[in-house]
């Protein structure tokens, strides 16, 4: 079945260093979500990317969705403590199914 | 507060037990999704429903698992002879039908289920 991997499982930086994360698919996906999830909460819908190669910032947030599809990454700058929290993505397949599959998700922790 | 809420949130029961989870989602939102987390884990997609028709089943949920949206408004989800390997966060989300694919899902606190 259709499997979305995310790397790396956990990143420690200090306040004001940039953050990474990288999203995998099996297949090809018709739209991919990321979402957050602080500790102790649920998670959270950030952006969505459905056009091959797109770009979207959101202030120091940069989603990307790769050329053909299967990848996409989240890059922060400059990281703040409030950036704390697991950021997962979470891909559709194409056709009728509207069922999202989440990624092992990125644990973020920021030291001030 | 016109989120999505869930009841209870918290559920601890002994193995063999059945339990049952509500979500109320957001008003006018058609589609709505049940999901399982594990700790250090993704949500794992269960089942969805548009309005009270269950669409889509997950094929790693096995018969001790239904759910029901009987009037496309709250949804129930029931755990029959639970078993500890059913210990879980059970998130339920849900979303409006847009025209095209903006699909965003807004997800509820959660019940966290302990089977002893």
């Amino acid at each position: 079945g259709q499997q979305v991997m995310q790397i790396p499982q956990y990143q420690h930086v200090q306040e004001g260093e940039d953050f990474t994360t990288y999203c995998n698919s099996s297949t090809t996906l018709s739209n991919i979500q990321w979402y957050k999830q602080r500790p102790g909460g649920h998670p959270v819908f950030l952006i969505q990317l459905v056009k091959s190669g797109e770009v979207k910032k959101q202030k120091r947030l940069t989603f990307q969705f790769g050329e053909a599809k299967k990848n996409s990454s989240l890059h922060i700058t400059a990281t703040q403590t409030t950036d704390v929290g697991t950021y997962f993505c979470a891909g559709m397949g194409g056709g009728a199914t509207n069922k999202l599959i989440f990624g092992t998700g990125t644990l973020l922790a920021v030291q001030p | 507060d016109t989120g999505v809420s869930q009841d209870p949130r918290h559920k601890i029961t002994k193995r063999g037990q059945n339990v049952t989870f509500r979500c109320d989602p957001i008003s006018e939102h058609n589609r709505l999704y049940w999901y399982r987390q594990t700790l250090g884990q993704g949500p794992e997609f269960l089942t969805y429903f548009q309005n009270e028709a269950q669409l889509e089943k997950s094929r790693l949920l096995s018969d001790r698992f239904s759910a029901e949206r009987p009037k496309g408004s709250f949804s129930t989800l029931e755990i029959q002879r639970t078993e500890q390997g059913d210990s879980a966060m059970y998130l339920c989300a849900s979303s409006p039908r847009l025209a095209g694919l903006y699909n965003e899902q807004f997800f509820g606190p959660g019940t966290r289920l302990t089977v002893l």
